[in-house]
């Protein structure tokens, strides 16, 4: 099946500092999504990414979706405390067929931010 | 808007026994719900997918006599785990998507955190 490789697993920074991070796929997504996940809840859609090559900001987030649509990365900029939790990027199969916009998750990658 | 509420948050239940996750749509339709399960430091993992008034179609490795999927109406999933053991203890996470042709977005719920003793 389709797999996404997300990294990386994990980063520990300081309170400022910008944070990237990247997922590749072995296939081609046509919407790439961002979603945040704290502590016992749900995710939460950050960013969503409809078209290759798009860039996209919301706030101090900025994602892209690659030319190739077989790739996304996520940056951060000037952390703070908040920003903890736990980062997915997620691929969506289109909603056409018995497929219903499907979709496949990054392994995750674990922000900490030291103040 | 596009809440999608989980009931229990949490539940404790003993090997051998069934329990009951309820999934809601609270302000949209939904035509399909997704059910996922998460593993500690873990990525989500969907189980299957649900449509109104459809049989659910399971993932691959998922058992679907396990996890009995029901979408009785455009906003109610609900997941059993049947003869639950320790090893069904995971986070069940649903979405619902209104799946019309403005969006197939997913909505999250919070989490059912399901511990098996």
């Amino acid at each position: 099946g389709q797999q996404l490789n997300q990294s990386p697993q994990s980063m520990f920074i300081q309170e400022g500092e910008d944070v990237s991070m990247n997922c590749t796929s072995s296939s081609i997504f046509n919407t790439w999504l961002w979603y945040k996940q704290d502590p016992g809840e749900g995710p939460v859609l950050l960013i969503a990414l409809y078209k290759a090559g798009e860039l996209t900001s919301n706030g101090r987030l900025t994602a892209q979706f690659g030319i190739t649509r077989k790739d996304s990365f996520l940056n951060i900029s000037a952390s703070i405390p908040s920003d903890v939790g736990i980062y997915f990027c997620a691929g969506q199969e289109d909603a056409g067929g018995t497929s219903y916009g499907k979709l496949t998750f990054g392994q995750g990658t674990i922000l900490t931010v030291h103040p | 808007g596009a809440v999608v509420s989980q009931h229990p948050s949490w539940v404790i239940c003993k090997s051998g026994t069934s329990v009951k996750i309820e999934c809601r749509s609270l302000d949209f339709q939904a035509t399909t719900m997704f059910w996922y399960r998460q593993f500690p430091k873990q990525s989500l993992m969907l189980m299957a997918t649900s449509n109104e008034g459809s049989k659910a179609t399971y993932e691959q490795g998922v058992e679907k006599d396990k996890f009995l999927i029901n979408h009785a109406s455009l906003t109610l999933s609900t997941l059993t785990v049947t003869s639950a053991h320790p090893e069904d203890s995971s986070f069940y996470i649903c979405s619902a998507t209104p799946g019309d042709e403005d969006s197939y977005e997913q909505y999250f719920g919070p989490g059912t955190r399901l511990t098996v003793t």
